[in-house]
């Protein structure tokens, strides 16, 4: 089955720990995005890549880092820099003209 | 940068009545499309509109692109309660990279 696979689903975090999100792709998809969905909000960009090795920031980029090692892989680091983590986050991959399919999404709680 | 909203924030209508969202762009899209995401769920691609005043229809769902490229919509006829859901707009910036910004949304009720 093709697809994108997102883990864990739930997180737990201390506040002062960095947590890192695991995101996988088979769809051979060149483009790859972190969003973060907070409570009845919608989806902000937080970083993306188009190509392995190489990667930007997005609108919300602060307290978060990201490595493209692989096509496959683009895993989302959230550091104990960002302020507010409790969030949904959901990683997605894109094909040439744009249509994104996400993951079902990590939902991290600071506690 | 970029900024894409959408109307309304929240609807609630009953079961078989009409439901429109609005999208607007600050910039001029390439393309825009929908996604639909299903409470508890993650977004998942509803459509692309590419062409300026593009029409698509999706069983009871009318996508239109508008003609200047920076506003879109979403009407639903005759909602039913599997419509429930909230609606985003997303749509690709003009640069080299494929940064792809996402509505505010809209959420919708369907009251049976």
């Amino acid at each position: 089955d093709g697809g994108i696979t997102q883990s864990p689903k739930y997180l737990f975090r201390k506040e002062g720990q960095n947590v890192t999100l695991s995101c996988e792709q088979n769809l051979n998809h060149d483009a790859m995005y972190w969003y973060r969905q907070d409570p009845g909000q919608g989806l902000r960009l937080i970083y993306y890549s188009q190509i392995v090795n190489d990667f930007q920031k997005g609108d919300i980029a602060e307290g978060y880092s990201v490595s493209r090692e692989k096509k496959e892989s683009f895993p989302l680091t959230v550091t104990s820099a960002q302020k507010n983590p409790t969030a949904f986050y959901l990683c997605a991959s894109g094909s040439g003209a744009n249509v994104l399919t996400f993951g079902a999404g990590s939902r991290l709680t600071v506690l | 940068g970029q900024q894409v909203m959408q109307i309304p924030q929240y609807q609630h209508v009953q079961e078989g009545e009409d439901f429109t969202t609005y999208c607007n762009s600050s910039t001029t899209l390439s393309n825009i499309q929908w996604y639909k995401q299903r409470p508890g769920g993650h977004p998942v691609f509803l459509i692309q509109l590419v062409k300026s005043g593009e029409v698509k229809k999706q069983k009871r769902l009318t996508f239109q692109f508008g003609e200047a490229k920076k506003n879109s919509s979403l009407h639903i006829t005759a909602t039913q309660t599997t419509d429930v859901g909230t609606y985003f707009c997303a749509g690709p910036n003009s640069g080299g990279y494929q940064k792809v910004t996402f509505g505010t949304g809209t959420k919708l009720q369907v009251i049976p």
